[in-house]
């Protein structure tokens, strides 16, 4: 158990919809980052928060934000969704912003768009 | 072309077989290398970290890393059927404003049988 947890574990719902996926990060941990696994784009980073402020931005759809509110648990948010937007989201914290910290990964949400 | 690429596999080895698993990259940027271990329906955990070419030794896991050919490597000695999972290298680079961001390889399908 990594100490990040992500509701709820699975989701499924309609194109169109919006959807809400929550993360709370390790004790302590300040960083945030959320990250969209399917099969063929693999593991790709989507964006990260770091103390209440988005730091890093990666390839994040326009129709996706989050945000990191004052205790430090996360959300995002994804709306007019698409079938292509199926797919296992993952949320990471470490200790502090940078390139160096350990990320730990939660157990993920399972996203199916009918 | 993607900045990191990694043979999908999958890799099927008998118990006690040596493992190499293997990628490429094409951002020299990139400086700290990572590899991390994906269960079924589990998050990533993070296996290995370095920063430097040569070889990093943790019990029956090696990381190596070449800088200079853009090529890293995660050898597994004596595997285990608990090995059986997926690998996935991740590289972050050493400057800029990506801070956290990991670029993750596809990931390697490992089974190793009894």
């Amino acid at each position: 158990d990594s100490g990040v947890t992500q509701t709820p574990k699975h989701l499924i719902t309609a194109t169109g919809q919006r959807v809400t996926l929550r993360c709370s990060p390790r004790s302590g941990d300040l960083s945030v980052y959320w990250y969209q696994q399917s099969l063929d784009q693999g593991l790709q980073f989507l964006i990260q928060y770091y103390n209440g402020e988005e730091r890093a931005k990666g390839n994040i759809l326009e129709r996706f934000s989050a945000q990191q509110f004052p205790d430090l648990h996360s959300e995002l948010n994804l709306s007019s969704l698409e079938l292509g937007d199926s797919a296992l989201y993952f949320c990471a914290s470490s200790v502090a912003s940078g390139r160096t910290d350990t990320q730990y990964f939660g157990p993920g949400t399972r996203l199916t768009v009918l | 072309q993607k900045e990191v690429e990694q043979d999908p596999g999958p890799l099927s080895v008998p118990e006690g077989a040596i493992v190499s698993l293997n990628c490429t990259y094409s951002n020299s940027a990139f400086q700290y290398f990572m590899w991390y271990r994906q269960y079924s329906r589990k998050g990533p955990e993070l296996l290995m970290y370095t920063y430097s070419s040569g070889n990093k030794e943790d019990g029956r896991f090696t990381a190596q890393v070449d800088k200079s050919s853009k090529y890293i490597s995660l050898f597994i000695r004596d595997s285990q059927p608990s090995d059986s999972a997926t690998y996935l290298c991740a590289m972050s680079d050493a400057g800029g404003t990506s801070y956290g961001k990991l670029t993750f390889g596809q990931g390697t399908i490992l089974t190793v049988h009894p």
